[in-house]
């Protein structure tokens, strides 16, 4: 699976949108893109994913370049409740069970303020 | 909306010991997974099930752990003689299909504390 790259920490105000980046540079054809978030040592959720095309779901939006050298995982209006570590993870699809396993980094700490 | 629980939320053990931790999986999932957690580290990958047998497994899971599926709906992890260092949050997770994509959802975690 590819590496990604996020940045620490970033803050953001209640109400505004939280777009948090990362880079995976590496990525091959059939690897996915997927965002998962993990709330003060709560299981990990999953928000969305997507493989070349944007993608939109109740929780947040993501961006993929047209590279597909990165992403940005958009929280379009951020409550306190949103603070969380937010780690995007790259693997690939398709049937195999070496493909069940998800590789978390440091991911993001998203601190969202009043 | 279903979701994945785990018992218990809260595991002391002596060194040693054996413990099994149990998850309840989602009802029509098909594939099953433990990860853990030390207290300020990264999730680490331990095994994957499927088809009543192992899958996939890290070098963290040695011969001092198992995985089972007892029944239709539990799945459980034992760890046969705990070492201070297995002392984590524990994650249980489970998905419907693997196809060309598709999402684990995780339960809220047994924290296991080793003395």
């Amino acid at each position: 699976d590819a590496k990604t790259t996020q940045p620490p920490s970033m803050d953001c105000a209640e109400g505004r949108a939280a777009n948090l980046p990362c880079n995976h540079s590496t990525i091959s054809g059939n690897e996915y893109v997927y965002w998962y978030r993990q709330i003060h040592s709560q299981g990990p959720q999953y928000i969305i994913h997507g493989l070349k095309n944007n993608e939109t779901n109740e929780m947040a939006s993501l961006i993929i370049t047209e590279d597909r050298k990165s992403s940005t995982l958009i929280l379009p209006h951020a409550t306190l409740r949103d603070t969380a570590v937010y780690y995007c993870i790259v693997r690939g699809g398709g049937r195999g069970s070496t493909l069940g396993r998800l590789y978390f980094g440091r991911g993001t700490q998203l601190t969202v303020w009043p | 909306e279903p979701e994945v629980t785990q018992t218990p939320s809260h595991q002391v053990t002596q060194m040693g010991q054996e413990v099994i931790l149990r998850c309840v999986p989602i009802s029509n999932h098909l594939y099953f997974y433990w990860y853990r957690q030390i207290l300020g580290q990264k999730v680490e990958f331990l095994v994957s099930f499927y088809n009543n047998e192992i899958s996939e497994k890290s070098e963290i899971f040695d011969d001092q752990f198992s995985v089972e599926r007892p029944d239709g709906s539990n799945f459980t992890l034992k760890i046969r003689s705990t070492k201070l260092e297995d002392s984590a949050m524990y994650f249980c997770a489970s998905s419907e299909i693997q196809v060309t994509s598709y999402e684990q959802y995780f339960g809220p975690g047994t924290r296991l504390t080793v003395t």
